[in-house]
């Protein structure tokens, strides 16, 4: 079966420019995430979404970040005026209902977002 | 404070050279241990996840195993093909916390 997918695979942008990730989950899957991956750093937890709803949204950095999701399907992350630190691998994973237990994430490959 | 922290960060092995790689984690309200593996330019694949001190889980040529804090991932007569990153997560409410992760290479 299909896994998780994202779009694009890279973006460049210009410092000041907003961008918008998009990832596609694994079809049923009701839990989806958001996690960044810098240079030399390990993953850092952005923002998670059970349904459509967003319980937690402690690692989004700043106010310049935020996700929606809808259709308990796909979701986007947006970032506005992007800065260079912002430069990073953002990951999306999805996993089976997590209220019944912690169930492993299956993550996509990624969206490398470089702002010059 | 969560904290999960792998070692050795980096690990070059002979081909058929077993070994062994550690995380060490925080113990308050875990809800599982899970290991991930990652390759250059791509998402970190699912490997296991251990739930219980004294649990074990095997695949090919790699076993996990947990203790009260502490879990292992032990390498049996690697290949080159298992080169890659090696990711430990703990879960904790709906999200992972990750470590740094441990860069193994096996040379042939």
């Amino acid at each position: 079966g299909a896994g998780v997918s994202q779009s694009p695979s890279n973006k460049v942008t210009e410092k000041g420019k907003d961008v918008e990730l998009r990832c596609d989950p694994i079809s049923g899957h009701t839990a989806l995430y958001w996690y960044r991956q810098s240079l030399g750093q390990g993953l850092e937890f952005l923002i998670y979404f059970q349904g459509n709803s967003a319980p937690d949204k402690s690692g989004l950095p700043s106010d310049r970040f935020s996700a929606e999701r809808t259709g308990g399907s796909v979701s986007t992350l947006t970032i506005q005026r992007t800065q260079q630190e912002d430069s990073a691998v953002y990951l999306c994973a999805s996993s089976f209902l997590p209220g019944q237990g912690f169930h492993e994430q299956f993550f996509g490959p990624g969206t490398r977002l470089t702002v010059l | 404070e969560d904290q999960v922290t792998q070692s050795p960060e980096a690990l070059r092995l002979q081909e058929g050279e077993s070994s062994s790689l550690n995380c060490s984690y925080t113990v308050s309200g875990l809800r599982g241990l899970f290991w991930y593996r990652q390759d250059p330019g791509k998402g970190p694949e699912f490997l296991f996840t251990l739930y219980s001190a004294g649990e074990e889980k095997e695949k090919e040529r790699l076993k996990a195993t947990l203790t009260k804090k502490e879990s292992f991932l032990h390498i049996t007569a690697p290949k080159p093909e298992d080169s890659a990153t090696y990711l430990c997560a703990r879960g904790i409410r709906e999200k992972l916390t990750f470590g740094t992760g441990t860069r193994l290479t096996i040379i042939p």
